[in-house]
């Protein structure tokens, strides 16, 4: 199985700062067939679901922010949230699925205000 | 608007048995890979199983095979968790999620709890 790992655990921004955070894959997760990242990002806040904000790797979900951004390729990606506010207090979660059905998530990274 | 409406969670003994199930409207559900995801308490997200749209093609998480069985029935477009000999560690919330890659869309989740 693909492990994926995070970091950081957790960042402690101010609203309107830029916030980064990694994810790392233990294998590459690049198609050779149609040379994209099988790499998505979900934003979780408090007692709800996850929300998908990225696929690809960089493809924003429909009705998600501009301030949202993912990058990356092969193994290492990042999403960066350009200008912070108060309603992206979550757990981010970076997932695969290079190997789907057998997807696999990060542990997530915790932003907080 | 999509709907993922799980139900079926609730407190059982260790090695009990439960079976979820989540109704799925506003899109359709015959086309679509499902998928199982739970989060214990307080920890990240874990695959649990995923099942092709047809049903002939199903997969489980090492922690689950061979006490998880997952199925469906798109005659009512429903989703199945079938879970026995239940363990400690299985407690969590259970999403019923949609797409064979990325998650489109998860449902709010049903609870199980395995606590003697």
């Amino acid at each position: 199985d693909i492990v994926m790992t995070q970091s950081p655990d957790s960042l402690a921004m101010s609203l309107g700062e830029r916030a980064t955070m990694k994810c790392k894959a233990s294998q590459s997760v690049l198609h050779s067939s149609n040379n994209k990242n099988a790499l998505a990002w979900y934003q979780q806040r408090p007692g709800q679901p996850p929300k998908l904000l990225i696929y690809w790797a960089s493809t924003r979900d429909s009705g998600v922010p501009d301030r949202f951004s993912g990058s990356g390729s092969g193994t290492d990606f990042t999403l960066t949230i350009s200008s912070l506010q108060a309603e992206d207090v979550a757990v981010y979660y970076c997932q695969q699925y290079y190997t789907t059905p057998r997807i696999t998530f990060g542990p997530g990274t915790k932003v907080e205000i | 608007e999509v709907q993922l409406l799980e139900s079926g969670g609730g407190l059982v003994q260790p090695g009990g048995s439960l079976r979820l199930s989540c109704a799925a409207s506003g899109f359709r559900f015959s086309s679509y890979a499902m998928r199982w995801v739970r989060q214990a308490p307080e920890k990240g997200l874990e695959w649990v199983s995923g099942i092709s749209s047809r049903g002939d093609f199903t997969d489980y998480a090492d922690s689950v095979k061979g006490r998880f069985t997952i199925a469906r029935d798109n005659s009512k477009n429903t989703l199945y968790l079938h879970m026995n000999s239940l363990r400690l560690d299985d407690t969590a919330i259970y999403f019923c999620a949609n797409g064979p890659n990325w998650v489109d869309y998860w449902g709010q989740g049903t609870l199980v709890t395995v606590s003697s």
